[in-house]
């Protein structure tokens, strides 16, 4: 069965600093791994997705995630974290037969001013 | 473009009484959408693939008879809740995948704050 985990909870981060959310999957196949963003009562923003090609996927507002394929990781990154950053982020990877999403259990960002 | 809205986005209903929530894809067809739950502070559960034309079919643990689901076009999938209690008091997300172009991306609504009181 393919499954991603998220590992942490919470991340707390200072603004300015770079972050890391972090998530690793396993697939049976090639991964079809996607970031999502959450905000309070809200549906899920995309922020990025990996496919195939480069490793290192760019992303809207400013977020990058890099596959990692021996590590069976799709961490996200932002290398100067805001405020408004602060948001409930998802992992998920696409079943390869049926087009379903499965989502990590979700970290909670904290950008601290 | 590919916006997918849900209507209505927040509802209070009363204990016993039916709620019907409406995903649409406003600018492309889905054959596929999908209805998710999210309980607070938790992650997203798959409740159903929706099929344009066609039953949907439920995970495990979904009770087919209490949440009603009809995919009747292209742009439309329904989601009713029948004899709601407070327990499916939830966060509803519907998602919808593309009829052409790329297989793999959904694009999901804003989601229904349902209260059941």
């Amino acid at each position: 069965a393919q499954s991603v985990a998220q590992p942490e909870d919470q991340v707390n981060v200072a603004e300015g600093n770079p972050l890391t959310v972090k998530c690793t999957y396993s697939v049976s196949g090639n991964p079809y791994l996607f970031w999502y963003v959450q905000y309070p009562n809200r549906g899920l923003q995309f922020l990025l997705k990996y496919i195939t090609g480069d490793n290192l996927v760019k992303g809207s507002y400013g977020f990058e995630a890099e596959f990692n394929k021996s590590q069976t990781s799709f961490h996200l990154k932002k290398p100067s974290a805001l405020v408004s950053d602060s948001a409930l982020y998802f992992c998920a990877v696409r079943d390869t037969g049926t087009y379903k999403y499965i989502f990590g259990t979700g970290t909670r960002l904290k950008v601290l001013a | 473009g590919a916006v997918v809205s849900q209507h209505p986005s927040w509802v209070i209903c009363k204990s016993g009484t039916s709620v019907k929530i409406e995903c649409r894809s406003l600018d492309f067809q889905a054959t596929t959408m999908f209805w998710y739950r999210q309980f607070p502070k938790q992650s997203l559960m798959l409740m159903a693939t929706s099929n344009e034309g066609s039953k949907a079919t439920y995970e495990q643990g979904v009770e087919k008879d209490k949440f009603l689901i009809n995919h009747a076009s292209l742009t439309l999938s329904t989601l009713t809740v029948t004899s709601a209690h407070p327990e499916d008091s939830s966060f509803y997300i519907c998602s919808a995948r593309q009829t052409s172009g790329s297989s793999y991306e959904q694009y999901f609504g804003p989601g229904t704050r349902l209260t059941v009181t």
